[in-house]
């Protein structure tokens, strides 16, 4: 069964621009979270959604935002890009909300660069 | 407000060595508690779960609600476990939010 995929792959952009990246979760998936991973702050936790929903958020500007459609897969989206957004965006997909016995799965990320 | 702590960015051990990777939490109440591994150019990919109490690889955790810890052993270190551990907290009511310690990079020297 595919895995968790995550497109684009890699990506640059230029401050001011906005981004969006999309992940396929893998089939029967309905929960999708996002994090920010940066040399600097490590893994950091985005947001999570289920049946299109938006259950959780982490501690980001509202320039962060994302959505779930109603076949499980999710977009985020950065608007007014900074250099400091720079980071590996991962897209991790489980069965559904409740924590436990569900495995969360990651995708292998895109990375993005703020020039 | 949940913290994963891994003090040790970088661990080195030799093949056949027993092999520690410490994690502590900060968490009032009762989390959940994972190991993650990211081996060169793969994804991360979850190890092991405090509540299977299982071995995957050889590696056990266990975790020691007392002491606040959750440290990742194998007695026998192989090449192939040469890779960036992160420990990870979820806690109830937050759902599949995972909060991760800054990861240890092991590295098993021939």
């Amino acid at each position: 069964k595919a895995g968790v995929t995550q497109t684009p792959r890699y990506l640059i952009k230029t401050r001011g621009q906005q981004v969006t990246l999309s992940c396929s979760p893998i089939s029967g998936h309905r929960s999708v979270s996002w994090y920010q991973q940066t040399p600097g702050q490590g893994l950091q936790f985005l947001f999570e959604y289920f049946s299109e929903t938006q259950r959780n958020k982490g501690n980001f500007p509202g320039r962060f935002s994302g959505r779930q459609f109603s076949n499980s897969r999710s977009e985020m989206n950065v608007s007014t890009l900074e250099l400091g957004d720079s980071a590996l965006y991962l897209c991790a997909s489980s069965l559904g909300p409740t924590q436990i016995g569900n495995t969360i799965y990651f995708g292998e990320g895109s990375w993005l660069t703020v020039v | 407000a949940q913290r994963v702590t891994q003090p040790e960015k970088l661990l080195s051990v030799f093949k056949g060595a027993p092999v520690e990777l410490k994690c502590n939490y900060s968490y009032s109440g009762s989390p959940e508690l994972f190991w993650y591994v990211q081996y060169s150019r793969q994804r991360l990919q979850l190890l092991l779960r405090h509540i299977s109490r299982e071995s995957i690889k050889g590696f056990t955790a266990d975790l020691n609600k007392g002491e606040t810890s959750f440290h990742l052993k194998k007695p026998f270190a192989q090449e192939e476990d040469s890779a960036m551990y992160y420990c990870a907290l979820s806690g109830p009511g937050s759902a599949r939010q995972l909060t991760f310690g800054s990861g240890t990079q092991l590295t098993v020297l021939p």
